[in-house]
């Protein structure tokens, strides 16, 4: 079974910051799938960058970056230069093929970040 | 680009009662997954849908049932409702044999047992 743990269950960061939420799992899967999702006040559960295992360069999306460590099996989202817009709940996702062209997505209880201005 | 569908958006239901929720993943995509969120909890993966079959089981009770039509929308069926099932409830939906997959979302939802 695969978990997701993130041990941090709120953080700020002052407007224009840098702030880096951490997400570790568990797995004994070579291939797989890494991902953090917004969860704004509104609920909507948003993509905010992914992750393939397989690849060694970490994924950036514009001031949202990661920093994968497939040994250490760690997934931490990096956030530059922080806007209001950026409070939300943040949870990181893991998601293995489990057969038969079936994928497993298993959610991290999540980070509430709040950015102050 | 479309977007997956959920309907509806909020439903008020009383104990006992019965909800079905629909679910239209985005065209191509073949799976479907329903997650269970509670008020400040994690999603809490209940079933999943690959090719009409269902794919996976997660924590879901067995007054729910669900499946996947021939055209690819699923619905979730919510029998003898309780107060506890009060949460928002997530579709996802992906393409099963695309390499680099991702689960889209919809907006959820928002059901309310009285």
């Amino acid at each position: 079974a695969q978990t997701v743990t993130q041990s941090q269950p709120e953080m700020s960061v002052q407007e224009a910051e840098t702030v880096t939420l951490s997400c570790t799992y568990d797995t004994s899967e070579s291939n797989y799938y890494l991902f953090w999702y917004k969860q704004p006040p509104s609920r909507q559960m948003i993509l905010v960058i992914r992750q393939e295992a397989y690849k060694q360069q970490n994924a950036t999306e514009n001031r949202f970056s990661v920093n994968f460590q497939k040994a250490a099996k760690s997934f931490s989202l990096k956030i530059s230069d922080s806007q209001l817009g950026d409070t939300a709940m943040y949870f990181c996702a893991f998601m293995v093929y489990s057969g038969a062209g079936s994928y497993q997505l298993t959610f991290g209880k999540g980070t509430k970040l709040s950015v102050i201005p | 680009a479309a977007g997956v569908i959920q309907s509806p958006r909020h439903l008020i239901k009383e104990k006992r009662e019965t909800a079905t929720l629909k679910c239209y993943p985005i065209p191509r995509h073949d799976t479907v997954y329903w997650y269970q969120q509670g008020p400040g909890q994690d999603p809490q993966f209940l079933i999943s849908f690959y090719e009409k079959m269902q794919s996976d089981k997660g924590s879901i009770p067995d007054r729910f049932s669900a499946q996947q039509f021939s055209d690819y929308h699923s619905e979730l069926n919510m029998s003898s409702l309780e107060l506890g099932d009060s949460a928002l409830y997530f579709c996802a939906s992906s393409l099963g044999r695309q390499a680099n997959t991702e689960a889209f979302f919809g907006q959820g939802t928002r059901l309310t047992v009285v």
